[in-house]
């Protein structure tokens, strides 16, 4: 199947600094990626949708300004927490979706833990 | 909007014995594809099997089936002769048809514990 990559795996950041994650589609091109933060125990909340070639999509009460997230080519999507503080501390998750298969699902990364200190 | 709920946190399976996972969820579309994910300890989120509202039958991938009542909205998950590594998370997830957006909302999870 289809392979969604994220990078680093684990991060510890100090409080004010910032952290770039990484999004890659292995085997695949994916004009839409999607990313997601995971508080413990919780869901998975869809933070954006990320579109190669222009602006990500926020869902609302996200901040844009401190999620950057670009999209610059069909494999790699990139969030960056910028001025990281330790509520920021999170597991967050890309997903990919394979458009040139129709009708199939979005595959997940294996998700990035995040810890601000 | 869209919501997914699941009443159940936490539940408990004999192993090779069979348990159900409950999701409800409400919309007011009528075309929309239904999911349940499972994310073992390692955080990878998995689709274990897949709904699509249009189609009456219920989805089966080998020990994983669903009962999926459309009036009633709701959608359960059947885990047969349950095995140690089906210990997880399972997230029921909703999805409209027809979204070029793909966006999943996902429900707040049911930890499986299978017990030896």
């Amino acid at each position: 199947g289809a392979v969604v990559s994220q990078h680093p795996s684990r991060v510890i950041c100090k409080s004010g600094t910032s952290v770039k994650i990484e999004c890659r589609s292995l085997d695949f091109q994916a004009t839409t990626m999607f990313w997601y933060r995971q508080f413990p125990k919780q869901s998975l909340m869809l933070m954006a949708t990320s579109n190669e070639g222009s602006k990500a999509t926020y869902e609302q009460g996200v901040e844009k300004d401190k999620f950057l997230i670009n999209h610059a080519s069909l494999t790699l999507s990139t969030l960056t927490v910028t001025s990281a503080h330790p509520e920021d501390s999170s597991f967050y998750i890309c997903s990919a979706r394979v458009v040139e298969v129709l009708n199939t699902e979005a595959f997940f990364g294996q998700g990035t833990r995040l810890t601000v200190v | 909007a869209q919501t997914v709920t699941q009443s159940q946190p936490e539940m408990s399976v004999q192993e090779a014995e069979t348990v159900t996972l409950s999701c409800t969820y409400d919309t007011s579309e009528s075309d929309y594809y239904l999911f349940w994910y499972k994310q073992p300890p390692s955080r990878q989120m998995i689709l274990v099997i897949r709904q699509e509202a249009y189609k009456q039958q219920n989805a089966t991938e080998n020990r994983f089936s669903v009962n999926f009542q459309k009036a009633a909205k709701s959608f359960s998950l059947k885990i047969s002769d349950s095995q140690l590594g089906d210990a997880a998370m399972y997230f029921c997830a909703y999805r409209r048809a027809y979204s070029g957006t793909y966006k999943y909302i996902f429900g707040t999870g049911t930890r499986l514990k299978v017990l030896a």
